[in-house]
């Protein structure tokens, strides 16, 4: 079975532009979350999608959103990129929505801002 | 509101000797509580989790964490450690019995080990 696919893996974007990550969970999988890894900030909570419904939001701002497929597939969008946005976005799957379900990871798109 | 600390952002241990990654959280309801490894360039990887039952977790590549309610902790370790065991670890923490993925994860060990 494929495991979470994270698509493009480097992203390279200046100031003031927008960006679309992408991401394909394992087969199955209805529920994709993400988060941003940064070396200050740590892994932090962005959202969490479960058949194509936001079930949970972290504390960013509205710049960042997302959205999920019938396919549940899943994207999220940045829009006016800051230097701060720079980082590694990870989304995880999983087969349901409960806390206690383990989360597959992809390896992550790394978003350099300049 | 969950929060997670974990002691130490560095620990270098010899190959061979014991593992031990402290981990400390914070929650206002009975907490789910996960670790996670990170491999250079890779996503996070599951090690063991803590939902209820027994509090002795034993999870991949002879890991083990035993929750500590008295003293809000889930320590991770292990008996000898591996060069394969260099990587980073995280600890996170999620409401119990509640819908939603959204864990809170700890600052992360980052872990060397030394031949």
């Amino acid at each position: 079975k494929a495991g979470v696919t994270q698509t493009p893996r480097y992203l390279i974007k200046t100031r003031g532009q927008q960006v679309t990550l992408s991401c394909s969970p394992i087969s199955g999988h209805r529920s994709v979350s993400w988060y941003q890894q940064t070396p200050g900030q740590g892994l932090q909570f962005l959202f969490e999608y479960f058949s194509e419904t936001q079930r949970n939001k972290g504390n960013f701002p509205g710049r960042f959103s997302g959205r999920q497929f019938s396919n549940s597939r899943s994207e999220m969008n940045v829009s006016t990129l800051e230097l701060g946005d720079s980082a590694l976005y990870l989304c995880a799957s999983s087969s349901r929505d409960r806390t206690n379900e383990k989360l597959f990871f992809g390896s992550g798109t790394q978003l350099s801002v300049l | 509101a969950q929060s997670v600390t974990q002691l130490g952002s560095h620990v270098s241990v010899s190959e061979g000797a014991l593992v031990l990654l402290r981990c400390n959280y914070s929650s206002s309801v009975p907490p789910y509580l996960f670790w996670y490894v990170q491999y250079p360039n890779q996503g996070l990887q599951l090690l063991l989790k803590y939902t209820t039952g027994a509090t002795l977790v034993k999870g991949i590549n002879g890991f083990e964490a035993e929750f500590k309610k008295s003293e809000t902790s889930f320590h991770l370790t292990k008996p000898s450690a591996h060069m394969s065991d260099a990587a980073e670890y995280f600890c996170a923490v999620t409401k119990g019995r509640a819908a939603g993925n959204k864990l809170t994860f700890g600052g992360g060990t980052r872990v060397l080990v030394k031949p």
